[in-house]
């Protein structure tokens, strides 16, 4: 089955640096990428999300980029804020068969002012 | 604003009692599913829901058991409750044909059993 592998567990940035975190994917029919932050006492809440039929999606301040070939795909954040402080948790998912989100271990994203 | 509520912030119980945990969504979504979120492990999910009195086990159902009498409600039951139950439970919701897609989370519910 899928395993997602996610790097770095936790990271620290100062604030306006960028930030970058990194998930590996195992099963090269996994064709749906999402990212989810996790705030203090919040339930996961979708950011953004990218298929396997694009390489890149920006959002503002928030990209994903995937690689298809090495699968992994990675979330880029730019200029980084102290409300990015959270946990952020990427994902991956066959769309065109199952449900299965299988999500990766999280990365803990800490913005010093 | 759509919304996912989860009966209760935290839980203590006891190991063998019967625990329900309650999540209700007014987004008329009708998929409904449960994870559960341990240090390091990320989200694992446990049950899932793609309609009313339908459920299909995710990729830890042992010891837990769902109930979906009603569209909006989808509950997680921990038939005998054990310390390794001890968790953050967190239930989510999606519209139809996108299982995995746009998940909307509830701010979970953080059970120990002692």
């Amino acid at each position: 089955g899928e395993n997602v592998e996610q790097h770095p567990s936790t990271l620290s940035v100062q604030e306006g640096d960028s930030a970058v975190i990194k998930c590996t994917y195992s099963d090269s029919a996994s064709n749906y990428f999402p990212w989810y932050k996790q705030e203090l006492g919040k339930g996961p809440q979708l950011i953004i999300d990218i298929r396997s039929n694009v390489g890149e999606k920006k959002d503002q301040r928030i990209a994903v980029t995937l690689n298809k070939t090495a699968k992994h795909f990675s979330l880029h954040i730019t200029e980084t804020q102290p409300e990015d402080s959270a946990v952020y948790f990427c994902a991956a998912a066959r769309m065109d068969s199952s449900y299965k989100l299988i999500f990766g271990s999280g990365t803990r994203l800490l913005v010093r002012p | 604003d759509v919304k996912v509520t989860q009966s209760s912030r935290y839980l203590v119980k006891r190991t063998g009692e019967k625990v329900f945990l309650e999540c209700v969504q007014d987004m008329d979504h009708e998929n409904m599913f449960w994870y559960r979120q341990d240090p390091g492990l990320g989200l694992r999910l446990i049950y899932f829901s793609y309609d009313v009195k339908m459920k299909e086990k995710g990729d830890i159902p042992e010891g837990y058991s769902v109930s979906r009498e009603k569209k909006e409600r989808f509950s997680l039951i921990l038939e005998s409750a054990s310390t390794n139950q001890t968790s953050m439970y967190l239930c989510a919701s999606s519209i139809k044909g996108a299982l995995g897609e746009k998940l909307f989370f509830g701010s979970g519910t953080q059970l120990s059993v002692l």
